[in-house]
Formats: structure tokens, C-alpha cells, sequence
């Protein structure tokens, strides 16, 4: 089955500079990767996703690349703000299938 | 748009007692809804899959006697934590999906629940 890895577990930087988180998936069949942010004791929420037949997206201070061929995909956010630090899920899924498998996780410390 | 809504936030109940949470897609209808476990510094744990109208799909290692899921309609799924044990004290997280080809989720804010 599909597997996920993720990295760093931990990311710090200082305010206004730019974070990159990065992911590698197993299976070449996945064809969806999001992200999630997840704030101490709430919900994933949903930030950015990418289909495979694109290789960038960007909304904001925020965007993904994916390399389908090294089947690896980055977040970067940039000119980062204190509200950035949080634990950031990437995640892939392929087309009709209904599960999600998400990476360890990321947990970004904005340093003012 | 594409909100989930989870109740309760948090709950405590006694060991041996059942603790039912609810979780409701508000804006759009879910033909699918999942449900996950979270552990303190740790990533979602799948615990099984929701389809409306059907049986749950239980991921390998979880107790489908323990947690008894329903899907009764687009915008509802219940877990039901019956027995409950110190050990099953967690986070529960829902999520819902479009009905779409890409398998895009939107989580609930999570349930915190204590067994003492």
C-alpha cells in the first residue's frame, strides 16, 4: 500500500522567512496530495492541495510542488507569521480511492 | 463552504460507560465520512470508513465491537465508544468528503474524550 514520509519532524524559523516542508510518496498511482494545518487541540484544516497533472500551486504565501517522477511533493510557505506555527499533515490519495495516508507530520515554530 | 461540525468538543465519562459523538457535514453532503484516532504528538490514525447507508469499513486493528460507527444520512455519522476504558482515552476526529473524483476531506474541530 501506499506510504508516506515526511520531513522534518521539526522545522524552526525566524518571522518572515520561508519554511519548506517536504513528503515522498511510494505508490506512482496517487494522483492527490493536500496538506493540512492542525492547531494545538482542534481539527485539520485544509490549506492547499495539488493534482498530479499539475506541478505547482500557489495561493497566497502559500504553495506546492510536485515531482512525479522523484514522487515527492514540498509545501513552502513564505514571509512566515507567528499564526503559521502549527503541525503540518501532507497526505496522498489515489484517484477512487476513498482513504487518506498522511505523513508523520511537521511541527512549525515561527520565531518572532 | 465544506464545514464539519463534531459534538461533543470534549466529554469525560466513568470506565465501562458508552460515549456517543456526532459528526455533522454542515454546508454540502457527504457520501463518505471517516473517522480517526490522534495520539499526543503523533498523526491521524484511520479507524474506519463511513459510507451512507452502509456498513462501516474498519481499518486492520480496530475493535469493530468497541466502536460502533453509523451512517445514517448525507450529513450525519455517529461513533459510539461503548464500554469505554482509560485506554481509549483520545482525540476522535471525523472528516468528510466531497462526492468527487479527488478525494478531497474536511476535518471536524475533534473530540477529546477522558475515561476515568
Amino acid at each position: 500500500g501506499e506510504n508516506v514520509e515526511q520531513h522534518p519532524s521539526t522545522l524552526s524559523v525566524q518571522e518572515g522567512d520561508s519554511a519548506v516542508i517536504k513528503c515522498t510518496y511510494s505508490d506512482s498511482a496517487s494522483n492527490y496530495f493536500p496538506w493540512y494545518k492542525q492547531e494545538l487541540g482542534k481539527g485539520p484544516q485544509l490549506i492547499i492541495d495539488i493534482r498530479s497533472n499539475v506541478g505547482e500551486k500557489k495561493d497566497q504565501r502559500i504553495a506546492v510542488t510536485l515531482n512525479k517522477t522523484a514522487k515527492h511533493f514540498s509545501l513552502h510557505i513564505t514571509e512566515t507569521q507567528p499564526e503559521d506555527s502549527a503541525v503540518y499533515f501532507c497526505a496522498a490519495s489515489i484517484q477512487g480511492a476513498q482513504k487518506l495516508v498522511f505523513g508523520q507530520g511537521t511541527r512549525l515554530t515561527i520565531n518572532p | 463552504g465544506a464545514v464539519v461540525s463534531q459534538h461533543p468538543s470534549r466529554v469525560i465519562c466513568k470506565s465501562g460507560t458508552s460515549v456517543k459523538i456526532e459528526c455533522r457535514s454542515l454546508d454540502f453532503q457527504a457520501t463518505t465520512m471517516f473517522w480517526y484516532r490522534q495520539f499526543p504528538k503523533q498523526s491521524l490514525m484511520l479507524m474506519a470508513t463511513s459510507n451512507e447507508g452502509s456498513k462501516a469499513t474498519y481499518e486492520q486493528g480496530v475493535e469493530k465491537d468497541k466502536f460502533l460507527i453509523n451512517h445514517a444520512s448525507l450529513t450525519l455519522s455517529t461513533l459510539t465508544v461503548t464500554s469505554a476504558h482509560p485506554e481509549d482515552s483520545s482525540f476522535y476526529i471525523c472528516s468528510a468528503r466531497f462526492s468527487r473524483p479527488y478525494n478531497e476531506q474536511f476535518f471536524g474541530p475533534g473530540t477529546r474524550l477522558t475515561v476515568l
